[in-house]
């Protein structure tokens, strides 16, 4: 079946410390997006790609850093830079890169919730 | 101002009940909008899409007023399963950023 596979889980991260997040999706999507959501908040954009070797910051991208090497994926570094990076990220698809709106249903993986140390 | 702004509740309601949530968007420019739905600690998921005339899909009824700026999701007969965080988005396409803009949700729990 095809869909965003994220892992881990659940992931710690020690203070000074680089982590990354995986996504991976067997979709044939074109766009791949990575969103940070904090407890009783919504979603807040970190970066996005529309096409594979491009990709774009979103809102709060600072301590962050994504490559898309490949169409299928689309890995998310969070950085010693990121002060405060305790949350749950989110990683979503569309097949549609312009989100045409016909298609921009996002499809979103299963999360990886990260806590610091 | 954010973006777009919703009543976080919670909505407490008996089943049976119907429930409405109102969401406002605060850029003219938006031109899609969507209701999605989520569940505590998991990914949120399409519930419906909301069409400048109104659109309904089984028990959930989805409304836009562009003129006021508002979309609504109104529920009718809720069930138990219905217990869960509602997400209003929206997205422009007049920047160059093409991505959706979350609100921050609102939590409903249905009471047996």
């Amino acid at each position: 079946d095809g869909g965003i596979t994220q892992s881990p889980k659940y992931l710690f991260r020690k203070e000074g410390q680089n982590v990354t997040l995986s996504c991976e999706q067997n979709l044939n999507h074109d766009a791949m997006y990575w969103y940070r959501q904090d407890p009783g908040q919504g979603l807040r954009l970190i970066y996005y790609s529309q096409i594979v070797n491009d990709f774009q910051k979103g809102d709060i991208a600072e301590g962050y850093s994504v490559s898309r090497e490949k169409k299928e994926s689309f890995p998310l570094t969070v950085t010693s830079a990121q002060k405060n990076p305790t949350a749950f990220y989110l990683c979503a698809s569309s097949i549609d890169r312009q989100l045409s709106a016909t298609n921009e249903k996002l499809l979103f993986g299963s999360g990886t919730q990260l806590s610091v140390l | 101002r954010k973006e777009v702004e919703q009543d976080p509740g919670p909505f407490n309601v008996p089943e049976g009940a119907t429930v409405a949530f109102n969401c406002t968007y605060s850029n003219s420019a938006s031109q899609s909008f969507f209701w999605y739905r989520q569940d505590c600690r998991k990914e949120p998921k399409l519930l419906m899409s909301v069409y400048s005339s109104g659109n309904e899909d089984g028990r959930f009824t989805a409304q836009l007023n562009r003129a006021s700026q508002y979309i609504s999701l109104l529920i009718r007969d809720s069930k138990l399963s219905d217990s869960a965080t509602y997400l209003c988005v929206v997205n422009r396409l007049d920047t160059g950023r093409r991505a959706l803009t979350f609100g921050s949700g609102t939590r409903l729990q249905v009471q047996p």
